[in-house]
């Protein structure tokens, strides 16, 4: 089955503690990108990756890292989280650019 | 940079009533996306637009994209209970240093109520 897995689904952590969400897609899907979502403010772009090796930052980047190693592998990851980022966390992926986006089932953060 | 707000935040509905949310752009769409996020799900896409004036159907949802490709349209007729959700407009720059970014809307929380 065509899908975007994110692990884990749910995570409580404290302030300062390295952390990494996993993004792994079986399309072969060369475009993939992260979305923190927070009420009243939709959807953000935090990074994308146009294919392996290429990231760029999306709208919201501060205090996040990516990697693209492998095309089907995009984790996220807050070296030292903060309060701020506390939020619904989603993966997507797709096959050319502009083309529909598929989301992961999300990661919801919270960080005390 | 390229900005999309969605009207209304919210809408409050009785079934059977029809429902619209507005997305506008800041600069010209080289296309547009709509989305719907269930309660407690992820986006699931629904629909592409890509040409200037152009209108889909699915069932009881008319899509609409403006002639100058900065404003959309999502109208549902007739809600039913199972619309409930979260719609989400996206749409990439046409060209230009935002190649490979789509901007999310606001998003409308549609709630029917029986």
């Amino acid at each position: 089955e065509a899908q975007v897995t994110q692990n884990p689904r749910y995570l409580i952590t404290v302030t300062g503690k390295k952390l990494t969400v996993t993004c792994s897609q079986n399309m072969n899907h060369e475009y993939m990108s992260w979305y923190r979502q927070d009420p009243g403010l939709g959807l953000r772009q935090i990074y994308y990756s146009m294919n392996v090796e290429v990231t760029d930052k999306g709208d919201v980047p501060e205090g996040y890292k990516v990697s693209r190693k492998e095309k089907r592998n995009f984790p996220l990851i807050l070296e030292s989280p903060s309060p701020n980022q506390t939020s619904l966390y989603f993966c997507a992926s797709s096959g050319p650019t502009d083309a529909p986006l598929h989301f992961g089932n999300g990661t919801r953060l919270t960080v005390t | 940079g390229q900005q999309v707000m969605q009207i209304p935040q919210y809408q409050h509905v009785q079934e059977g009533e029809d429902f619209t949310t507005y997305c506008n752009s800041s600069t010209t769409l080289s296309n547009i996306q709509w989305y719907k996020q269930r309660p407690g799900g992820h986006p699931v896409f629904l629909i592409q637009l890509v040409k200037s004036g152009e209108v889909k159907k699915q069932k009881r949802l008319t899509f609409q994209f403006g002639e100058a490709k900065k404003n959309s349209s999502l109208h549902i007729t007739a809600t039913q209970t199972t619309d409930v959700g979260t719609y989400f407009c996206a749409g990439s720059n046409a060209g230009g240093t935002s190649y490979g970014k789509l901007t999310f809307g606001q998003g409308t929380i549609l709630t029917v109520h029986p």
